[in-house]
């Protein structure tokens, strides 16, 4: 079953807005991960917060976890053209678990 | 910093031919997995190993094997291809070792991109 539902699946933005990425899971989490993907390459990632943190941040993106509406936010500041990729969620359950992923939302962020 | 190295980055195979994937590792990350990303798909989890051992398995196909090796990189063996197969395959490491209730960052590979025809 799925376990990451992200919200929206997309999302258009002009350049120098800020973009916010909502993801929803089902289960009891260790981690939540957020991960980046352009188109058809590889899967870069971004950030990690552990359960038991509530918001982290890294450069211009900023993470909320809500483990008890099971939700994670990703806040994209001041968006880039080269902020414009897939974005996706995943989860696992303890340290060295598979990652489930949700759909990924798919950012445009327009000149 | 060195990354997940993955080969070949592309491979086309006809129906019911035999593939091999190779995936290295970070430098010093004991933990290996294996992704399958169909097109338009969220990656799906097929198996990891942890120190050269099987740790978990996901939705992989009997057709599919895979093993870590004394080096620490894996090979994901598939056999009898079909169509449904064509897809990107990831691997993705981590270091588990010393961690305590936390980390497991999966760092990702380019992926290889196979087409079954």
């Amino acid at each position: 079953s799925q376990q990451g539902e992200e919200d929206p699946q997309a999302l258009s933005i002009q350049e120098g807005e800020n973009a916010t990425m909502n993801c929803s899971y089902k289960t009891s989490i260790n981690n939540l991960q957020w991960y980046r993907q352009n188109s058809g390459r590889g899967l870069v990632h971004l950030i990690l917060i552990r359960s038991n943190e509530r918001e982290k941040h890294s450069g211009r993106l900023r993470v909320t976890l809500d483990t008890s509406k099971k939700s994670s936010s990703l806040l994209i500041t001041a968006s880039r053209a080269a902020d414009t990729a897939s974005y996706f969620c995943a989860t696992d359950f303890r340290t060295n678990s598979k990652l489930t992923f949700g759909k990924g939302i798919t950012l445009s962020v327009r000149p | 910093a060195a990354g997940v190295i993955q080969s070949p980055r592309h491979l086309i195979k006809e129906k019911r031919e035999t593939a091999t994937l190779k995936c290295y590792p970070i430098p010093r990350h004991d933990t290996v997995y294996w992704y399958q990303q169909g097109p338009g798909q969220d990656p799906q989890f097929l198996i990891s190993f942890y120190e050269k051992m099987q740790s978990d398995k996901g939705s992989i196909p009997d057709r599919f094997s895979a093993q870590q090796f004394s080096d620490y990189h894996s090979e994901l063996n598939m056999s009898s291809l079909e169509l449904g197969d064509s897809a990107l395959y990831f691997c993705a490491s981590s270091l588990v070792r010393g961690l305590a209730g936390g980390g497991n960052e999966q760092f990702f590979g380019p992926g290889t991109r196979l087409t079954v025809l």
